[in-house]
Order: C-alpha cells, then sequence, then structure tokens
C-alpha cells in the first residue's frame, strides 16, 4: 500500500513567518507531487505541484522536491492569517492522487 | 481549469435509504473521481468512473454499495446505498482538467455534506 505521511499539527506560526510543511511518501518511484488547500467547510484548492528535484517558485508560496529521500516540502513565505487551514500533500500513483492526512496551519496575527 | 457543479451540497438521510450525488463538468474530460472525507479525516479513493466502461473501485469499496454511473463525458453520478451513520461524511468529486496523464492536479467540486441519522 502506497503511503503519505504528513504531521497532522497544528503548526502554528506568527504572522510574518516562514512555514514549513513537510510531506514523506513511501513509493520511490512516485514522480509527481501536489499541494493542495482545504479551509474548513471548504473542498481541496490546487496550490502546486512539482515533479523535478529542487525547488518551484509560485509567489509567497516554495515547493521543495527529495527524490532520493522521498520528501517533499511546502514552504509559505511571510504567512498571513488567511494562510490558516489545511495542507494536503498528494502524490499521483498511476493516474490516481493519493493524499497525505494534512497538517493543520494556525497563522497567529 | 475545469468547473465541476456538485450537488447537492448537502443531505439528511435515514438510515436505509439511497442518496444519488451528482457531478456535472463544464468541459470533456476521460475520468472522474469520487472521493470520501471522513469527519477529520484526508481524502480516500473509492472509485474512478470512465464514460462507457464500468467504474473501477479503490480496495474496501465494492459496487453494490456505491453503484456508478458515467453516461457521458461531463457527467457522473456516485450513489451510497443502504446508508448508515458509518456513511456520514463528505463526498467530492474531482477530475484532471488538464487531461490524461497530466501532471497538473487535479480539480475538485464543492462536495456533498451527508449525514445519516
Amino acid at each position: 500500500q502506497k503511503e503519505v505521511e504528513q504531521n497532522s499539527g497544528p503548526l502554528s506560526v506568527p504572522e510574518g513567518a516562514i512555514a514549513s510543511l513537510n510531506c514523506t511518501y513511501s513509493d520511490r518511484g512516485s514522480q509527481s507531487f501536489f499541494w493542495y488547500r482545504q479551509y474548513s467547510g471548504k473542498s481541496p484548492e490546487l496550490i502546486m505541484f512539482i515533479y523535478s528535484n529542487g525547488d518551484k517558485e509560485d509567489g509567497r508560496f516554495t515547493a521543495q522536491l527529495n527524490k532520493a529521500s522521498q520528501y517533499v516540502s511546502l514552504l509559505i513565505r511571510d504567512s498571513q492569517p488567511s494562510d490558516s487551514a489545511t495542507y494536503l500533500c498528494a502524490v499521483k500513483d498511476s493516474y490516481k492522487l493519493i493524499f497525505g492526512s494534512g497538517t493543520r496551519l494556525l497563522v497567529r496575527p | 481549469s475545469a468547473v465541476i457543479s456538485q450537488k447537492p451540497s448537502r443531505d439528511i438521510c435515514q438510515r436505509g435509504t439511497s442518496l444519488t450525488i451528482q457531478c456535472q463538468v463544464d468541459s470533456q474530460v476521460t475520468m472522474m473521481f469520487w472521493y470520501r472525507q471522513q469527519p477529520g479525516q484526508s481524502l480516500t479513493l473509492i472509485a474512478t468512473a470512465n464514460q462507457g466502461s464500468e467504474a473501477t473501485y479503490e480496495s474496501g469499496f465494492v459496487i453494490d454499495k456505491f453503484p456508478i454511473s458515467r453516461p457521458n463525458l461531463t457527467f457522473s453520478t456516485l450513489t451510497v446505498s443502504n446508508m448508515s451513520p458509518e456513511d456520514s461524511s463528505i463526498y467530492l468529486c474531482s477530475v484532471d482538467s488538464a487531461g490524461w496523464g497530466s501532471n497538473y492536479g487535479y480539480t475538485f467540486g464543492s462536495g456533498t455534506r451527508l449525514t445519516v441519522v
């Protein structure tokens, strides 16, 4: 069974700080990785995808992938209270996505 | 990306009854996915619906309990049959809006919050 692991949190950071969210996966052959944000009572929303080793930046978000160590992370710079949500890591297995349990992020004003 | 309309948005149902959830996409897509999110949990894939063929169910999910229809490339339904309180969850449909085999991630509908009493 392919697995995606995340720390459930909550991760609490002050406004303006960098939030670092981590995810590990079990299948060394995985190629595509995704970060979703889910506000309470809402459906998941795609933030970033990455499939090459290294960093990928989009605005305040940076996804980092290290295939040798089988982890992917999401950095949120200048965190805002509106970033408070659950962040889900997902790995593509053939044509479907396998999700981690999510990390709850709280950004304190 | 594709826009997905899912309904109903929520429902409260009696145990032993069935509920059919509809998912309409504004563009043609090869595969549609049905997920379940139990309270406080992550998303679990129930099945993948392809047009013109039977749905592919994940381990732990069976067609008799979760029958799926996929009559065309823009529409699918999921039925939750003979419901029990354990079926209380959010049910979400999802599509790969950039096309089959893309690396662009999937888009989700707004979800159906089901409570079984």
